[in-house]
């Protein structure tokens, strides 16, 4: 199975830098995705990190250490439309439709 | 219409009802899913069927009943449902396995 753990909660200021870690212990580990998902609305698709190191995309990158079972969101330049809960999951290794998702992080932007 | 649509988008429903959700994708997609979400808690993986079968049952109660004709729509049949089981259900879709998963907007369930 899997266990997977990110913050509940975080709060940062308008323009700051915000880390949300992830961590895991799975039986079998396949890539790690990261979503975004505003209050009442569709989970949307971030961020993909099978191998080590660092993915940038704009203002978002994404980090994984498979030997730690560790991964982290940044979050850049924050704007107040960034304030959402933010999804760590986890694929697992015998099934590639298996996602295993953490409880989430709910970012606050505060002006 | 585009991406991924649920109906109803709110529901409310006793517990001798029966009812069915409904997920349509636009996207071309081979796989779609079913997902649970409550209040702080993961999302929770139900079903997933790809090319129209079940390729993921997670040990749900057999109150929940999927069905996926093709592979543009999928239902989620309800029946004798119990108050724990209000939620947030999630309908997703993806090509294949391996690849993002796209999510409808979700039905908020209500069990009295």
């Amino acid at each position: 199975g899997q266990n997977i753990d990110q913050p509940t909660e975080m709060t940062a200021t308008e323009g700051a830098i915000v880390q949300i870690n992830c961590t895991y212990q799975t039986s079998g580990f396949n890539g790690l995705f990261w979503y975004q998902q505003h209050a009442g609305e569709a989970p949307t698709f971030l961020s993909y990190n099978v191998l080590d190191g660092l993915e940038e995309k704009g203002r978002f990158s994404s980090f994984l250490s498979r030997s730690k079972g560790y991964s982290y969101l940044l979050l850049k330049e924050l704007q107040m439309k960034d304030s959402a809960s933010y999804l760590c999951a986890v694929r697992d290794l015998r099934n590639d439709y298996k996602l295993s998702f953490g409880a989430g992080t709910t970012v606050t932007v505060r002006a | 219409e585009t991406g991924v649509t649920q109906t109803p988008r709110h529901l409310v429903m006793g517990m001798t009802n029966k009812k069915s959700l409904k997920c349509e994708q636009h996207l071309g997609h081979n796989a779609m899913y079913w997902y649970k979400q409550s209040a702080k808690k993961p999302l929770e993986l139900m079903f997933v069927y790809s090319l129209e079968e079940r390729v993921e049952n997670n040990s749900v109660p057999s109150r929940f009943s999927p069905e996926c004709p093709n592979s543009s729509h999928l239902f989620l049949h309800l029946h004798t449902l119990q108050p724990e089981d209000s939620a947030l259900y999630l309908c997703a879709s993806s090509q294949d396995g391996g690849t993002e998963q796209f999510f409808g907007p979700g039905t908020r369930l209500t069990v009295l």
